[in-house]
């Protein structure tokens, strides 16, 4: 069973809009993260946004925010007044457990495409 | 920049070959963990090494390895190549005690095509 999904693989916004970006997840750990990443077309992985299951608050970080909704399982990233060059792809992922031999469950990403 | 810097960002070599890529973490992280993406791919994690020792391994080839050394800097080995094998590889390094919620930092990656 896939652990972590992202519904939407491509998505079209016009500039300047909100772009909300799905992810649910599916854990049986109480203890997990979830972080959204971006992927230009250059190819890097820039870190944006972390949630804890514990963090009563959800989180955000600049033109990002996360609405996190635990009992849904589910941790959509919201982006606030699109940008051009917020086009890319975009991951969210998944930490389960703590310590330091944790590995990143990864969805399968959104490509995001903001028009002019 | 993440800190985290990769050698070579491209290698071009054909089928059959060895190669070797490098990795070296942020100053201060003692984790480093290997990914590799394929064409428009979310990333497969391969293997994790903390502090020199291999801590957990995802879907690593048997054809791939990889190692720590003490200078924490990380090689993946890829042998036997394969057109397959092309892909993008990252290297991400966390464990910094300066974060609490263990946020991996990615390197800019080194692209292989293997022809």
């Amino acid at each position: 069973a896939q652990k972590i999904t992202q519904t939407q693989p491509g998505m079209f916004v016009q500039e300047k809009e909100a772009v909300t970006l799905d992810c649910t997840y599916d854990t049986s750990d109480p203890s997990y993260g979830l972080f959204w990443y971006k992927q230009p077309s250059s190819g890097e992985m820039i870190f944006l946004i972390y949630q804890g299951s514990y963090d009563q608050q959800n989180a955000t970080e600049g033109r990002y925010s996360l609405n996190f909704q635990k009992a849904r399982k589910s941790a959509n990233l919201v982006i606030s007044a699109s940008q051009l060059g917020d086009s890319a792809m975009y991951f969210c992922a998944m930490r389960e457990g703590r310590g330091s031999n944790y590995q990143l469950i990864w969805g399968a990403g959104t490509k995001l495409i903001i028009k002019p | 920049d993440s800190g985290v810097t990769q050698t070579p960002k491209h290698l071009i070599t054909a089928t059959g070959q060895r190669v070797t890529l490098r990795c070296s973490p942020r100053s201060g992280d003692l984790s480093v963990y290997w990914y590799q993406q394929s064409l428009d791919q979310g990333l497969q994690f391969l293997i994790q090494y903390y502090n020199g020792e291999e801590r957990a391994k995802g879907n690593i080839l048997e054809r791939f390895s990889a190692q720590q050394f003490p200078d924490l800097h990380s090689e993946l080995n890829l042998s036997s190549l394969e057109l397959g094998d092309s892909a993008l590889y990252f290297c991400a390094s966390g464990d910094s005690s300066s974060h609490s919620y263990n946020e991996q930092f990615f390197g800019p990656g080194t692209r292989l095509t293997v022809l």
